[in-house]
């Protein structure tokens, strides 16, 4: 069975570019997460989705992320404009309803 | 609100010592607990999970047994080696109408020498 994919793994832009990440969740999996994860602490929940809605988003910072799960299968996140605070690894997670979350091998992002 | 606290790291032990790494909660409700390992460069893993009271979960020759009373699910294991070096996070899932929202500890950095 794959695993969570995204993509891309890497990616370096400067304060007040914007830029997007793309997850695949595992087949199957109704719910995916987007995690934040800032060097030195836990992921922390930006947004999870049930199939294409929104489940919470209670801590995405909305006036610069956004993100969206078309079709219930691949999700975007994105950043516009992006701050030097937003340096950190992001993490996409899938799962089947209320069971453990699988997590993809995220994308670190630095902003100079 | 919920939230997971553990130990600080980093932790340095030699191969086939004792591990334990401390891990307390604070949760409304009966949430379930996990503790998740974070290998350099890779994404998070499931190592093991309880999900209620009493429960011990173990996989790998790790263990950690859900205490209630004492609100903590400290990660043990009679020995390491050094493949075990890695980062550990203690997390809970609280449920929140539809919404099961992990909340994790600042992680804890194992290494492991000859």
């Amino acid at each position: 069975e794959a695993g969570v994919a995204q993509s891309p793994r890497y990616k370096i832009i400067e304060k007040r570019q914007s830029v997007a990440f793309w997850c695949n969740p595992i087949s199957g999996h109704a719910t995916l997460y987007w995690y934040q994860q800032i060097l030195g602490q836990g992921p922390k929940l930006l947004i999870q989705f049930q199939n294409n809605g929104v489940v919470d988003d209670s801590q995405l910072p909305k006036d610069r992320f956004s993100a969206e799960r078309l079709k219930g299968v691949d999700s975007t996140l994105k950043i516009q404009p992006a701050k030097l605070e937003d340096s950190a690894v992001y993490l996409c997670a899938s799962s089947l309803v209320r069971v453990e979350q699988y997590f993809g091998p995220g994308t670190r992002l630095t902003v100079t | 609100g919920n939230s997971v606290t553990q130990m600080e790291g980093p932790v340095t032990l030699s191969e086939e010592a004792f591990l334990t790494i401390n891990c307390t909660y604070t949760a409304t409700g009966y949430p379930s607990l996990f503790w998740y390992v974070q290998y350099p460069g890779e994404g998070l893993q499931l190592l093991l999970k309880a999900t209620k009271a009493d429960d011990k979960g173990s996989n790998k020759g790790f263990e950690a047994t859900y205490r209630k009373e004492t609100t903590s699910f400290h990660l043990e294991k009679g020995s390491v080696q050094v493949s075990d070096s890695a980062v550990y996070f203690c997390a809970l899932s609280a449920r929140t109408g539809t919404a099961s929202k992990l909340t994790f500890g600042t992680g804890t950095r194992l290494q492991v020498t000859l």
